[in-house]
């Protein structure tokens, strides 16, 4: 049971370039979030997806899209990587939106040159 | 937006017990949550409020003033593996969660 695993872990990418970051969970989860987080601020979120096939904005959605094709998978992606996306990212997911908490994964630090 | 403060750094002794306040300001209130991060890892579940009152898990408790918009997490007989950042995270009235910047827990010797 592996929970929430993103892959790359890492990633160097310049200016213009795209990327996309994968989150896979294993819980059956029907929520899933994409959270960014930068020294000194609290974990922002970019995205999120209420079940497969959903998607909806968060508080920092620019420059970034998202896909829930399968109920296991959310991928974020970069058209156009830019230097202020410069970030560690973090998916996580939840059973329900109530009172069940978060599980995150490690995280892919990504940085933009 | 919301607002969530905390204390950016605290120092302890081992052994000893540290309190972190939390402080929010919400659109509409469904919870708070302490997350706990150690460097270069992924944020782990401590404890979850949604009334008021302590909630104690080991070691571990959690406080929540609803009124006040206020919450602690005390940690009692402090260990070295206690060091890392703790996060408090409150679920608005749309069940997303803001967090606040977190506080970086040292605990020396």
């Amino acid at each position: 049971n592996a929970g929430v695993t993103q892959t790359p872990k890492f990633r160097v990418l310049k200016t213009g370039q795209s990327m996309t970051l994968l989150c896979a969970q294993d819980m059956n989860h029907e929520y899933m979030y994409w959270y960014r987080q930068d020294p000194g601020m609290g974990l922002r979120l970019i995205h999120y997806s209420v079940g497969e096939g959903t998607t909806a904005k968060g508080e920092v959605p620019d420059g970034y899209n998202v896909s829930r094709l399968k109920k296991q998978n959310f991928l974020l992606g970069l058209e156009s990587a830019a230097p202020s996306q410069t970030s560690v990212y973090f998916c996580a997911s939840s059973y329900s939106q109530d009172t069940q908490p978060q599980h995150f994964g490690d995280g892919t630090r990504l940085s933009i040159l | 937006g919301q607002n969530i403060d905390q204390p950016t750094e605290m120092t302890a002794t081992e052994g000893a017990i540290v309190q972190i306040n939390c402080t929010y300001q919400t659109s509409g209130f469904n919870g708070l949550f302490w997350y706990q991060q150690h460097a270069g890892e992924a944020p782990t579940f401590l404890s979850y409020n949604v009334l008021d009152g302590l909630e104690e898990k080991g070691r571990f408790s959690s406080f929540l003033s609803r009124s006040k918009g206020y919450s602690y997490l005390l940690l009692k007989e402090l260990q070295m593996k206690d060091s890392a950042s703790y996060l408090c995270a409150v679920r608005d009235g749309d069940y997303k969660l803001s967090f606040g910047a977190g506080t970086t827990v040292t605990v020396r010797a």
